[in-house]
């Protein structure tokens, strides 16, 4: 099983602040997914194969990352990005998903 | 895309509870589908995986106790849990599958309480 492991596990950001939260995975992987899951709603894919975003993702998200690195990356924060986000890997069964990573907004 | 999870709710250590995923807005059976959980106050756990073509993989946790399964004429997908067990409480999702074991599209979830 490819354990991913997140951090920080929570995190507190300012508006206009840069913020990046990591994803390192057990073993290698070729791309890495993110979800956000605002509180009390269901997940949404945020970013796919490991850069791409999702329909509707404002472009201060960014993704990257190879091998067992990973990284989310918000250039200015803003209020409506407050949630937790989810790394996933798409390709080894079981499927597996980071622990979370639970941003708010200062 | 709309998925509508039901069929959730309270039920006692040991017994059975089947879920249904109902699906809107593209061509169910031209998709694999997933079920995914989230305990309470935790994070995402992926349950069982069905393709298109009906072939099913499912997480260690519940293998042997719990059964994916499609029925494209009605759209739904569902998720039978028998042999229930108090680490079983979550909410249940279905999520369309993307590409790859990604999901692009979520239900709202269904709660399941295992309690006696």
């Amino acid at each position: 099983e490819i354990v991913l492991t997140q951090s920080p596990n929570t995190m507190a950001a300012s508006p206009g602040e840069k913020v990046t939260i990591t994803c390192r995975a057990s073993s290698s992987v070729s791309y890495m997914y993110w979800y956000q899951q605002m509180s009390d709603a269901s997940p949404k894919l945020w970013i796919y194969d490991t850069s791409k975003l999702a329909s509707g993702v404002p472009d201060r998200f960014s993704g990257s990352g190879s091998g067992t690195s990973y990284s989310l990356t918000i250039n200015t924060m803003e209020a409506e990005d407050a949630a937790t986000y989810y790394c996933q890997q798409c390709c080894s069964t079981p499927l597996t998903f980071g622990s979370g990573t639970k941003l708010e907004i200062k | 895309v709309q998925l509508v999870e039901s069929g959730g709710g309270l039920v006692q250590p040991g017994k059975s509870l089947k879920l249904s995923c109902s699906a809107s807005g593209f061509t169910f059976s031209s998709y694999g589908m997933h079920w995914i959980r989230q305990a309470p106050g935790k994070g995402l756990d992926w349950v069982a995986y069905i393709s298109s073509s009906s072939g099913t993989v499912y997480a260690d946790a519940v293998k042997g106790r719990f059964t994916i399964s499609r029925d494209n004429a009605k759209n739904t997908l569902y998720l039978q849990l028998n042999s229930l067990k108090s680490e079983d409480t979550a909410i249940y999702y279905c999520a369309r599958n993307f590409a790859r074991g990604v999901m692009d599209a979520w239900g709202q979830g269904a709660s399941v309480t295992v309690s006696s």
